[in-house]
């Protein structure tokens, strides 16, 4: 299995400002996801993390809000710009192997006041 | 959209009650991944089902994917307390298209 770390495990952020959160992964991984999982829901893809180029994201989500950076095979951020208390959520950063199994990150938990 | 749809969305039994949770795809997988959400924690992959028709088990927990790759099912005979948790089934599509999830709770 293919082990990945987060970082932060959790921040209180006042609102109006941004929170980068940095995903590290081992090698196994070939592609590199974030999700956002409110308490007691199901998980919400936010994008795909490319390397070196822009990334992929999903309908409801854009890069003003949530840029994310991927500068090499093993490594992403996403930031929360511009937080407000409704990105109060659990970030999770996921990786694939080449096997196509998604191995997840321990989540960061965020609270916007 | 694609969709999957899981039920129950949640289930109390009694320990050594058995369990199941039943996932359905709007449309066709190329395989299906089920993970395992404790409480506080996150989703830990449990397995991954390619093959029509293809049924794995792991321990008391059996795994089942539909002939017509749609659909999928996790049975666990026999449950115990750490059992307890989220049960979410994910889609492949070319991404993964998380279910609703099941909250399992286990009476002791």
């Amino acid at each position: 299995s293919a082990v990945i770390s987060q970082k932060p495990s959790r921040d209180i952020c006042q609102r109006g400002t941004s929170l980068t959160i940095q995903c590290q992964v081992d090698s196994q991984v070939t592609m590199m996801f974030w999700y956002r999982q409110q308490p007691g829901q199901s998980l919400t893809l936010i994008a795909t993390a490319n390397q070196g180029s822009e990334a992929t994201y999903e309908s409801g989500f854009v890069i003003d809000k949530f840029p994310i950076s991927r500068p090499n095979l093993t490594f992403s951020t996403l930031t929360v710009s511009n937080m407000s208390p409704e990105d109060s959520s659990i970030y999770l950063c996921s990786g694939m192997t080449d096997k196509e199994t998604q191995y997840f990150g321990p989540g960061t938990r965020l609270l916007v006041l | 959209g694609q969709q999957v749809m899981q039920i129950p969305q949640y289930q109390h039994v009694q320990e050594g009650e058995d369990f199941t949770t039943y996932c359905n795809s709007s449309t066709t997988l190329s395989n299906i991944q089920w993970y395992k959400q404790r409480p506080g924690g996150h989703p830990v992959f449990l397995i991954q089902l390619v093959k029509s028709g293809e049924v794995k088990k792991q321990k008391r927990l059996t795994f089942q994917f539909g002939e017509a790759k749609k659909n999928s099912s996790l049975h666990i005979t026999a449950t115990q307390t750490t059992d307890v948790g989220t049960y979410f089934c994910a889609g492949n599509t070319g991404k993964l298209i998380f279910g609703q999830g099941t909250t399992l709770q286990v009476k002791p």
